[in-house]
C-alpha cells in the first residue's frame, strides 16, 4: 500500500474553510484515497472516498489532482465539534472489502471558538 | 448504514487474567472482520484479520496464542487477551466490511482495556 504523509497537526477557528493536504507519490493506478475522522476514545467514521479530480458530500470535499500524488480534504465552515483526528488512506479497492486499511500518523485538527 | 458494535465499551482486569472483546455486525454479515490495537495519541496498528469458519491471519509481531481471535459467525468475531499484563492496556477496535465494491470499512466503538 502507498506510504502517506500528511501534517501532524492543525490548528483553525469556528466557521472557517479547513484545507488537510496528504502526499501519496507512490499511489498506484487502481488505488483510491479515503479519508476517516477519528474522535478521542471511539472508532474510525469514513468521511470520503476519491479517485481523481473532485469528490463531495454532505461532510467534505475531496479534491485530487491530475498526478494524484496528493489529495486535499475540505472541511467547510468547521465548528468545535469537528475536531478530530482525520486520516488519509490510500489503497485498491477490492470487490469483496477484504482488505485491511493500514493508517498512517494522521493529522489532530484542533478548532477554537 | 452498516452498524459495528463493540462489548464491553471498556474493562479493567488484574494482570494475568484473560478478557474477551466482541465485535458484532448489527446489520450485515461480515465474512472479514479486522482487529487493530491503539496506544495512546498514536495511529490504529493492525493486528489480526478474522475470517469467518477458518484462522486468523496475525500482523508480524502479534502473538497468536495471547490474542485470540475466534469467528464462528458471519456476524460475530472476539478477541481474547489471554495472561494480560499492564502494557496490553490499550483501546481495542475492530471494524468490519460490506461486500459490495467499495473499500469503505465500518469500525466499531472500540474497547478500552486496563491491566492492572
Amino acid at each position: 500500500l502507498a506510504k502517506t504523509t500528511q501534517p501532524i497537526s492543525m490548528d483553525s477557528y469556528e466557521g472557517q474553510e479547513v484545507n488537510i493536504t496528504c502526499s501519496h507519490n507512490n499511489i498506484a493506478t487502481n488505488d483510491y484515497i479515503t479519508w476517516y475522522q477519528q474522535f478521542p476514545s471511539q472508532g474510525p467514521r469514513f468521511i470520503i472516498q476519491g479517485y481523481k479530480t473532485k469528490v463531495t458530500n454532505e461532510v467534505a470535499s475531496l479534491f485530487i489532482p491530475a498526478d494524484r500524488k496528493s489529495s486535499t480534504l475540505s472541511l467547510p465552515r468547521v465548528s468545535l465539534s469537528d475536531t478530530a483526528v482525520y486520516y488519509c488512506l490510500v489503497g485498491d479497492r477490492p470487490k469483496t472489502g477484504r482488505r485491511a486499511l493500514t493508517f498512517g500518523s494522521g493529522t489532530r485538527l484542533q478548532v477554537q471558538p | 448504514g452498516a452498524v459495528v458494535s463493540q462489548h464491553p465499551s471498556w474493562v479493567i482486569c488484574k494482570s494475568g487474567t484473560s478478557v474477551k472483546i466482541e465485535c458484532r455486525s448489527l446489520d450485515f454479515q461480515a465474512t472479514t472482520m479486522f482487529w487493530y490495537r491503539q496506544f495512546p495519541k498514536q495511529s490504529l496498528m493492525l493486528m489480526a484479520t478474522s475470517n469467518e469458519g477458518s484462522k486468523a491471519t496475525y500482523e508480524q509481531g502479534v502473538e497468536k496464542d495471547k490474542f485470540l481471535i475466534n469467528h464462528a459467525s458471519l456476524t460475530l468475531s472476539t478477541l481474547t487477551v489471554t495472561s494480560a499484563h499492564p502494557e496490553d492496556s490499550s483501546f481495542y477496535i475492530c471494524s468490519a466490511s460490506v461486500s459490495s465494491g467499495s473499500n469503505e470499512q465500518y469500525f466499531g466503538p472500540g474497547t478500552r482495556l486496563t491491566v492492572t
